[in-house]
Order: C-alpha cells, then structure tokens, then sequence
C-alpha cells in the first residue's frame, strides 16, 4: 500500500519556540492531507485539512496561528506548532489521500510526538 | 455532532479466543464507517469498512457489519492470534467531506500466547 512518512517521529522543545513536523507521501501525490492531535488514551482528534496550494481549513477551535500549515507540494505537508507551550504536547498523526477531494483511501503516518518543556 | 463510542480497553485475550469490540456511533445521514488498526511504532491502518446498512466489512479474519437499527459497527474475530495485538479505532465518515473521520477512543488489545 501507499506510505505515508512523518518526520521527526519525537521531538523535544523549550517553551516559547516552533516545531515543525513534516508529513510526506513517499510513493503518490496527495492533493489532500488531514492532521490530527491525539492525547493519551483518547481518540484522534481532526485538527485541519491541508489542501495543497490552497490555505488549510482547520476545524471549529484549533488556532490557525497557532497551528500553521503549509502544503506546498502535492507530497509534502508541514505543521508548525508555533511558540510552543507545555500544553500543546501531544502526539500529532497525519493522512493523505490518494484520490481526489472526496475520494481515495487514506493512509496514515506513524506519529510525531511533541513535548514541550 | 457525529461521535463514535467504543468499547474501553484495555482487552487481554488468550489466543485462539473469540475477540469482540463494541463500536457505536451517532450521525446525521448516512456515514461510512470503518475499523482502523495500528501496530506497535506503526501509524494506522485501514482494516476493514462498510458503507452502507448491513454491509459486513471483512479483513484478515476480522468481521464488523454496520447496523443501522443499533447504530453499531462492532468488531469480532473468531480466533485471535498474538500478532493481533494492537490499537483498534472505529471511525466514521459523513457529511460533505467524506474523508474526514470521526474517531472514537481506540481499544488496545493484548493477545497472550
């Protein structure tokens, strides 16, 4: 099946910096790319879909400012998690499409967890 | 708004036992809904999904069939091996984004030899 890469799988900041967390589709093009936060033993929760050179469209509470996307590239997607606070440690999944809006089966990266000191 | 409840884990088998995880949602519409797996230091993968009612889905010995009358999609397995140890998510999928997925808790399930 298609792949779907995150990178870093886990990083580790000081308050008050960015992280950004790079999501790839290694072996097909994705006009679309969910992400999701997920906290210890709770469900995923949708965070923003990325469309690609468009502006992402992030769901009812998330902070656009906080939680930068930029999908410049029909393989790439990137959050930036913006001065980060103690809070905002989690554990970020991304999923891409292989079809087109509405269509495709999704594919999810392995995870990339945040803890902010 | 659409939500998906499951079964809280964690569930400890011994092999060879008859798995079931619970799985019930709530939605407008008509959702798509689907069982997703993942496997230690893996990310998740599609294991099954049914879209429409009294569909069964069907992967790998694992069965879910979407009861509309119930509003449930529950998981089951006749024999469980070791290697199914793993997260299970149920989701769902509605509305005019079909590839956005409501997620419900996930069960993490340990098979013992």
């Amino acid at each position: 099946g298609a792949v779907v890469s995150q990178h870093p799988s886990w990083v580790i900041c000081k308050s008050g910096t960015s992280v950004k967390i790079e999501c790839r589709s290694l072996d097909f093009q994705a006009t679309t790319m969910f992400w999701y936060r997920q906290f210890p033993k709770q469900s995923l929760m949708l965070m923003a879909t990325s469309n690609e050179g468009s502006k992402a469209t992030y769901e009812q509470g998330v902070e656009k400012d906080k939680f930068l996307i930029n999908h410049a590239s029909l393989t790439l997607s990137t959050l930036t998690v913006t001065s980060a606070h103690p809070e905002d440690s989690s554990f970020y999944i991304c999923s891409a499409s292989n079809g087109g809006a509405n269509t495709g089966e999704l594919f999810f990266g392995e995870g990339s967890r945040l803890t902010v000191l | 708004g659409d939500s998906v409840t499951q079964m809280e884990g964690p569930v400890t088998l011994s092999e060879e036992a008859f798995l079931t995880i619970n799985c019930t949602y709530t939605a407008t519409g008509y959702p798509s809904l689907f069982w997703y797996v993942q496997y230690p230091g893996e990310g998740l993968q599609l294991l099954l999904k049914a879209t429409k009612a009294d569909d069964k889905g069907s992967n790998k010995g694992f069965e879910a069939t979407y009861r509309k009358e119930t509003t449930s999609f529950h998981l089951e397995k006749g024999s469980v091996q070791v290697s199914d140890s793993a997260v299970y998510f149920c989701a769902l999928s509605g509305g005019r984004g079909a590839q956005k997925l409501v997620f419900g808790q996930g069960t993490r399930l340990t098979i013992n030899p």
